[in-house]
């Protein structure tokens, strides 16, 4: 199994600009997380899919970012327009429900937001 | 409110020895799970190993192991014959059984192995 995949692994962008990334959980998963780690807050839980429909997005900072679920083995995360305090790593995790119901991470998205 | 606390910010061992690292948790709820994942260097969260709380014996991978003491509602990851390669923050995380996918993290205990 590839494991869950996140693309860019790295992200440069300037204030102001969208930002995109990209999730692809694990075949069979059917159930999707965005996190976000900064040193100052630690993982927080931006969003949570299940069978592709958001369960919870309280996490979700503000109305700038968004995400889409829009089949099950691709996922996106978006900030329009990007602001410096957006830097962090971006992780994306899955799972399958039903089971062991652990969480499967990708390698994370490093984004600085110049 | 459930909380995780990870005391030790920072711990380092020598090489080929053990180490014990230390989670707490606040909870009121009878059945949950408990996860210890690793991230590396390289970021990516590896899940070490996971408890069940109904469960009254201690999971094990490996050279891994907890010491899972429900009364006390503490969580600790021992590592045994320690490799560079374990060098990492370690996480503690809780998640309640009420709940199906919110997962409490600690804050992290940084891992130095010693050559």
């Amino acid at each position: 199994d590839a494991g869950v995949i996140q693309s860019p692994r790295h992200e440069v962008t300037e204030m102001g600009q969208e930002v995109t990334l990209r999730c692809k959980p694990i075949s069979g998963h059917n159930s999707l997380f965005w996190y976000r780690q900064t040193m100052m807050r630690g993982l927080e839980l931006l969003i949570y899919f299940n069978n592709n429909v958001p369960i919870d997005d309280s996490g979700m900072p503000e109305d700038r970012f968004s995400a889409k679920m829009p089949n099950a083995s691709f996922s996106t995360l978006k900030i329009q327009p990007s602001e410096p305090r957006d830097s962090a790593v971006y992780f994306c995790a899955s799972r399958l429900v039903g089971t062991q119901d652990t969480q499967y991470f990708g390698p994370g998205t490093r984004l600085t937001v110049l | 409110a459930q909380t995780v606390t990870q005391s030790q910010p920072e711990m380092s061992v020598q090489e080929a020895e053990t180490v014990t690292l230390s989670c707490t948790y606040d909870t009121s709820e009878s059945d949950y799970y408990l996860f210890w994942y690793k991230q590396p260097p390289s970021r990516q969260m590896i899940l070490v190993i996971r408890q069940e709380a109904y469960k009254q014996q201690n999971a094990t991978e490996n050279r891994f192991s907890v010491n899972f003491q429900k009364a006390a509602k503490s969580f600790s990851l021992k590592i045994s014959d320690s490799q560079l390669g374990d060098a990492a923050m370690y996480f503690c995380a809780y998640r309640s059984a009420s709940s199906n996918y919110q997962l409490i993290w600690g804050a992290g205990t940084k891992l130095i192995i010693k050559p």
